[in-house]
């Protein structure tokens, strides 16, 4: 089964700053990579899906990149309405097992 | 709207088999495509997929786990049904059901999930 690692397993910023969330896999599942976030209590949302691809309503400061099979999601400028857990999650073509990263939460400074 | 819900028993007897209903409506488990997905989270700890169902009948499961799941759908109910065998106290987690609208897409749309507790 492929694997996710996914780094920090907690991040502390304040509004305004810029963050980076890194997820690496096991093996080659380019661009079958997507992004999550979830609130307390609630289902996680997807923000981003194909690496890079924005779902509709999803502010334009939440960006997703990749280098090999390391990717990347960046929230420029962090604000209030951002502070949760965000969770990476590979559905390769090749695996149809698919399977999510530990979370990264991000916490107020 | 799609909507997605789950539905089952909060409190198993370990050892129980556990059954899980979700119910969807706004799309079709026969569009070309479409996968239903069940997915837990235990208490403060990261997602955990479970299993899928796809339009065409195909059925996938999590390798740590495949032994205790089936996965089942009825298409005319708009229905996934999710068996777990052998329940344990680490079972404990909310299971959320969770559609894939197509192939090279994610997650869109979650049930809002139902705990269920393991214990004697």
């Amino acid at each position: 089964d492929i694997q996710m690692t996914q780094s920090p397993s907690t991040l502390s910023a304040s509004v305004g700053d810029s963050v980076t969330i890194t997820c690496r896999a096991s093996q080659n599942i380019s661009p079958w990579l997507a992004w999550y976030q979830q609130k307390p209590g609630k289902a996680p949302k997807l923000l981003i899906h194909k690496v890079s691809n924005l779902l509709s309503g999803v502010p334009s400061r939440f960006s997703g990149d990749e280098s090999g099979t390391e990717f990347t999601l960046i929230i420029s400028s962090l604000q209030p309405d951002d502070f949760a857990t965000y969770y990476c999650q590979q559905y390769s073509s090749y695996s149809p097992r698919l399977t999510f990263g530990g979370g990264t939460k991000v916490e107020i400074k | 709207q799609v909507t997605l819900k789950e539905s089952g028993p909060a409190l198993v007897k370990p050892t129980q088999t556990l059954t899980l209903t979700c119910t969807f409506s706004g799309f079709s488990l026969s569009t070309s495509g479409m996968r239903v997905n069940w997915i837990r989270q235990s208490p403060g700890k990261a997602l955990e997929w479970l299993a899928r169902i796809d339009w065409d009948d195909d059925k996938f499961y999590s390798t740590s786990l495949e032994t205790r799941l089936t996965i089942s759908k009825d298409t005319s109910k708009n229905q996934v049904v999710l068996t777990m065998t052998n329940m344990d106290p680490v079972d404990t987690a909310t299971y959320y059901c969770a559609r894939i609208p197509q192939y090279d897409y994610g997650f869109d749309y979650w049930g809002q999930g139902i705990m269920v507790t393991v214990s004697s």
